[in-house]
């Protein structure tokens, strides 16, 4: 069993819609998480972390975590095409110890 | 500010061969670190960087060599290439403190081995 799972889709929603994308983990040293887009023959790019449980909002994203159920998840409302990427979630277990574990990826199409 | 660069963005390279995938960052990070990306696999860590001077291996070390002589180079060798290793390569570097910062990812290097 990987330590992260996450579905890779692909997932496909019309323009508008709300979009949610989640991670499941096994590992309970994880203390920070992140969520990064990568664009199709791009490098990946931060979007958003958090630091243990609760909700992070930066404009129509929203990162959850729930470190009780080991269950991330991202919300992206008013979705638009441009949001069209694989986005992957990345977890790590302390500061001071660099190494990130990542998801499989999620491939999302926005459709207008 | 370039962030993180690497070299070259497209390779293709015959069995047995060897090569080096640069990987240079201008941002004074002290962690650097290589992945492959495969479908299906996601990011696996290759080998990693604390500092100069200072590797270790990752998930998936068999076949690649790095070293770190300046915090701005992480290079990666090939030494025999092998048609397994076709894949998609990202460097990526962080401050020590990557929960707080994230990484920063290079563009890639597509290798195709024959």
């Amino acid at each position: 069993q990987k330590e992260v799972e996450q579905d890779p889709g692909p997932l496909s929603v019309p323009e508008g819609a709300i979009v949610s994308l989640n991670c499941t983990y096994s590992n309970s040293a994880f203390q920070y998480f992140m969520w990064y887009r990568q664009y199709s023959r791009k490098g990946p790019e931060l979007l958003m972390y958090t630091y243990s449980s609760g909700n992070k909002e930066d404009g129509r994203f929203t990162a959850q975590v729930d470190k009780s159920s080991k269950y991330i998840s991202l919300f992206i409302r008013d979705s638009q095409p441009s949001d069209s990427a694989t986005y992957l979630c990345a977890m790590g277990a302390n500061f001071g110890n660099e190494k990130l574990t990542f998801g499989t990826g999620t491939r999302l199409t926005i459709i207008p | 500010n370039a962030g993180v660069t690497q070299t070259p963005k497209f390779q293709v390279l015959k069995t047995g061969q060897s090569m080096t995938l640069q990987c240079a960052q201008d941002m004074n990070h002290e962690y650097m670190s290589w992945y492959r990306q495969d479908p299906g696999m996601g990011l696996r860590l290759i080998h990693y960087s604390v500092g100069a001077g200072i590797t270790d291996q990752g998930e998936v070390p068999n076949g690649y060599n790095v070293s770190r002589s300046t915090t701005e180079d992480f290079p990666l060798r090939l030494l025999s290439a092998a048609p397994s290793q076709t894949s998609v390569y990202f460097c990526a570097s962080s401050y020590r403190t990557s929960g707080l910062y994230g990484y920063t990812f290079g563009s890639g290097t597509r290798l195709t081995v024959v």
